[in-house]
């Protein structure tokens, strides 16, 4: 089956440093997606990587790894508002979005 | 603002109750989505539409019936429903329908009770 794994909750201070992990098995693959969704908010678009390396876009960057299965999120200089939900989703073979559950960003000053 | 709207944000019904999810997009997308989140769990997509055809669905209960009048408006009829079908129903668009790169645009859901 296919199946995406990422840590339930992570917990990190104002102005540091987070990477939040993403491994999948999937029928294929066609690009990883990772969406933002704050407490009682609509998921919102942050990146999309379809080659190996690291896409840098502001305070968050992410990467991947096709041969191994793997992408994270790095969340840098952390303000209290990067409090939320990050979900990793993967487009597989037959172009379906298969979802990871989430992992809950607390972010502590 | 993502440009998809939903209503209601809440909604508490009896399993005999009959209530309507809507949605609407602004953004002049062809597809539209009905997913289901529950706590803990991946989004889970229910339904999907291209150019106001279904062209999915996955298995989901009779009980909810999906109704896109036109590219913009996307409903989510409810009858009979069991207290397991609480949760947040998320609406989305997208340009097309499973192009590789394209994003998702989601509304803010209807977080739903069923007692």
């Amino acid at each position: 089956g296919q199946n995406i794994d990422q840590p339930t909750e992570m917990t990190a201070t104002e102005g540091a440093i987070v990477q939040i992990n993403c491994t999948y098995q999937t029928s294929g693959f066609n690009g990883l997606f990772w969406y933002q969704q704050h407490a009682g908010e609509a998921p919102t678009f942050l990146s999309y990587n379809v080659l190996d390396g690291l896409e840098e876009k502001g305070r968050f960057s992410s990467f991947l790894s096709r041969s191994k299965g793997y992408s994270y999120l790095l969340l840098k200089e952390l303000q209290m508002k990067d409090s939320a939900s990050y979900l990793c989703a993967v487009r597989d073979s037959n172009y379906q979005l298969i979802w990871g559950a989430g992992t809950k960003l607390i972010i502590k000053p | 603002e993502t440009g998809v709207t939903q209503t209601p944000r809440h909604l508490v019904m009896g399993m005999t109750n009959k209530k309507s999810l809507k949605c609407e997009q602004h953004l002049g997308h062809n597809a539209m989505y009905w997913y289901k989140q529950s706590a803990k769990k991946p989004l889970e997509l229910m339904f999907v539409y291209s150019l106001e055809e279904r062209v999915e669905n996955n298995s989901v209960p009779s009980r909810f019936s999906p109704e896109c009048p036109n590219s913009s408006h996307l409903f989510l009829h409810l009858h009979t429903l069991q207290p397991e079908d609480s949760a947040l129903y998320l609406c989305a668009s997208s340009p097309q329908e499973g192009a590789t790169n394209e994003k998702l645009f989601f509304g803010s859901g209807t977080q739903l009770s069923v007692l």
